[in-house]
């Protein structure tokens, strides 16, 4: 299972773009990466997801270089309601077993005014 | 689609009782799970469900039972409670398949807030 390992916490102000980089040395061939936003007092919710390269839905972008070892997450023109908590999975979402499941701390992120 | 639901949503126990956590989901999923979330932490897996009959352990299993003897339900049992399971516990699902929503993607439900006196 590829491990994953991301900032413990970040700060920025509303308006600003904010970028967290998840690294995993050991991702496998058939790993995807998906990123969850979580919200005090809820479950984890699906922000993006992505393989190789570059994807963008209306919430964020995820980066992926060739290589894909690292991916970030950029979240354009945050306000304070993007305050939460932003982690990183990476696995084989056919892969049967644990893959995919194993959630690591995240990155809290915080908006200031 | 209620998507995934758990009751209760909060509950107070006592050191030695025992419970049972309720996990549905309505979306004919073949994957739940069990994750415990305590202060500062992130979610840690309990147990998982590859389909009706199949379960294994997660990283913190200790404590903890399941069952999975529907598509629809998995219950989380505590035998007897200790004060070390006082954390809020998240049930999810997705599919195992590709093609339609983002391959993987779990769905959570809200949560259950649990503490052991």
């Amino acid at each position: 299972l590829a491990k994953t390992t991301q900032p413990i916490s970040m700060d920025s102000y509303e308006g600003q773009e904010v970028n967290i980089t998840c690294s995993h040395n050991n991702i496998a061939t058939n790993d995807y990466i998906t990123w969850y936003q979580q919200f005090p007092s809820q479950g984890p919710r699906f922000i993006i997801q992505g393989y190789k390269t570059k994807v963008t839905n209306e919430v964020a972008s995820l980066f992926i270089p060739a290589d894909r070892k690292s991916s970030t997450l950029s979240l354009p023109r945050v306000s304070l309601s993007d305050t939460a908590v932003y982690y990183c999975l990476v696995g084989d979402p056919l892969g049967g077993g644990a893959d995919g499941l194993t959630f690591g701390k995240g990155t809290h992120l915080i908006i200031q005014p | 689609n209620a998507g995934v639901t758990q009751t209760p949503k909060f509950q107070v126990l006592k050191t030695g009782q025992s419970m049972t956590l309720q996990c549905a989901q309505d979306m004919n999923h073949e994957y739940m799970s069990w994750y415990r979330q305590d202060p500062g932490m992130g979610l840690r897996l309990i147990h998982y469900s590859v389909g009706a009959g199949i379960t294994d352990q997660g990283e913190v299993p200790n404590g903890y039972n399941v069952s999975r003897s529907t598509t629809e339900d998995f219950p989380l049992r505590l035998l007897s409670a200790a004060p070390s399971q006082t954390s809020v516990y998240f049930c999810a699902s997705r599919r195992h398949a590709v093609g339609g929503t983002p391959p993987g993607t779990q769905y959570f439900g809200p949560g259950t807030r649990l503490t052991v006196l």
